[in-house]
């Protein structure tokens, strides 16, 4: 079945401890991307890669690190959470460099940081 | 830059009762433009898009969109809503130029009443 997935799903953990958000897709797809999520403020971009080893900032970037070792996997990694970066993250894909295609969603994974 | 207004919030609705959700779009490009679904607990699905062509879009589960370049709009509408319609309705745009984001709307919540 065609999908990507995203763990762990939900997550309690503290300010300042490093924590790593997995993704990948079965789909060999080119792009990904990350994705929050906040009550009235809809999905906001934090990261996106068109390929392996090309990544680049979306508009909500700070506190966030990603890499591209692998097509399928775009980890998301907060090297020290803190309070705001509560929120619901999507991971997405898509065939079509994520301009014109449809982007296939994770499940999403709700981070809580105290 | 692009950006995208969703101008509802909350719409409720009784079952069987025709809907329409709005979103308006701003660019200086020409765009793409999308409407996703979100369940509760689950990631965002695509419901329909517009990459160019009849302006008029039809999508999965009864759904259709109008794109009108004059207006900068893409409104959503169904003529006769479910209690499984019951979902956040995200709009988004991408641009059709160098780039590769898709800005998404607020949401509006759709909630439909028996």
């Amino acid at each position: 079945e065609a999908q990507v997935t995203q763990n762990p799903r939900y997550l309690i953990t503290v300010t300042g401890k490093k924590l790593t958000v997995t993704c990948s897709q079965n789909m060999n797809h080119e792009y990904m991307s990350w994705y929050r999520q906040d009550p009235g403020l809809g999905l906001r971009q934090i990261y996106y890669s068109m390929n392996v080893e090309v990544t680049d900032k979306g508009d909500v970037p700070e506190g966030y690190k990603v890499s591209r070792k692998e097509k399928r996997n775009f980890p998301l990694i907060l090297e020290s959470p803190s309070p705001n970066q509560t929120s619901l993250y999507f991971c997405a894909s898509s065939p079509y460099r994520g301009r014109t295609g449809e982007l296939f969603f994770g499940e999403g994974s709700r981070l809580t940081v105290l | 830059a692009q950006s995208v207004t969703q101008l509802d919030s909350q719409v409720p609705v009784f079952e069987e009762a025709p809907v329409e959700l709005r979103c308006n779009y701003s660019s200086s490009v020409s765009v793409y433009l999308f409407w996703y679904v979100q369940y509760p607990n689950q990631g965002l699905q695509l419901l329909l898009k517009y990459l160019s062509g009849s302006t008029l879009v039809k999508g999965i589960n009864g759904f259709e969109a109008e794109f009108n370049k004059s207006q900068t709009s893409f409104h959503l509408r169904k003529p006769s809503v479910h209690i499984s319609d019951t979902a956040e309705y995200f709009c988004a745009v991408s641009a059709n130029t160098g780039g590769f984001k898709t800005i998404f709307g607020a949401g509006t919540r759709l909630f439909v009443k028996a």
